[in-house]
């Protein structure tokens, strides 16, 4: 079946530390997106790709970085100067690029600074 | 700046009860607007709308789109208790960029 994989689920940070989310997709999608959401809260945009090798910031990229290597993975690394990232993170994909319907979104990673 | 702004931002209902959910929006570039219901975890695809007046309807929920006015409304009829959720409205622009709004949390009582 296709779709977007994320992983981990759960993921624990210590103050001070880089992590790396990832997100694979097998759709053949050109377009992804990263989000953050807070609870009780909306998505945010942090960056976006719409083709590999290149990506655009979001609303709220100051502390994350993303790379687009290969046309199925778009991870996203939440570095130590993003001082609040305690958050729920989605990616998603999109089938045209140019942001029609057609998204898909994984199932999300948690990531709790501890 | 793009802007996507949803009101009311939380709801308490009662079963049976009819809901609006508002969504505006001031986007370069609009391509499309979508709704989405998000439950626990990823946002499922309610509805995308791209013309103005066209009323798109599943089920109990419906949408319609007004360009004029910049905004959409999402109606649900006799609520469920099913239907608590938070409901998200979207817009694409052709720069490629998909902008959600706050999101409407709906809660249904028995």
């Amino acid at each position: 079946d296709g779709g977007i994989t994320q992983s981990p689920k759960y993921l624990f940070r210590k103050e001070g530390q880089n992590v790396t989310l990832s997100c694979e997709q097998n759709l053949n999608h050109d377009a992804m997106y990263w989000y953050r959401q807070d609870p009780g809260q909306g998505l945010r945009l942090i960056y976006y790709s719409q083709i590999v090798n290149d990506f655009q910031k979001g609303d709220i990229a100051e502390g994350y970085s993303v790379s687009r290597e290969k046309k199925e993975s778009f991870p996203l690394t939440v570095t130590s100067a993003q001082k609040n990232p305690t958050a729920f993170y989605l990616c998603a994909s999109s089938d045209d690029g140019q942001g029609a319907g057609g998204y898909t979104f994984g199932s999300g990673t948690r990531l709790t600074v501890v | 700046e793009d802007k996507v702004v949803q009101s009311p931002l939380s709801l308490v209902v009662h079963e049976g009860d009819t809901v609006t959910l508002n969504c505006s929006y001031e986007v370069t570039n609009f391509r499309s607007l979508l709704w989405y219901k998000q439950e626990k975890k990823a946002p499922t695809f309610l509805f995308m709308l791209t013309s103005s007046g066209i009323e798109k309807k599943s089920g109990r929920l419906s949408s319609i789109l007004d360009k004029k006015e910049l905004s959409s409304i999402l109606n649900i009829t006799a609520t469920q208790t099913g239907d608590s959720a938070i409901y998200l409205c979207a817009v694409a622009s052709n720069t490629g960029k998909l902008i959600f709004g706050q999101g409407t949390t709906l809660q249904v009582k028995p």
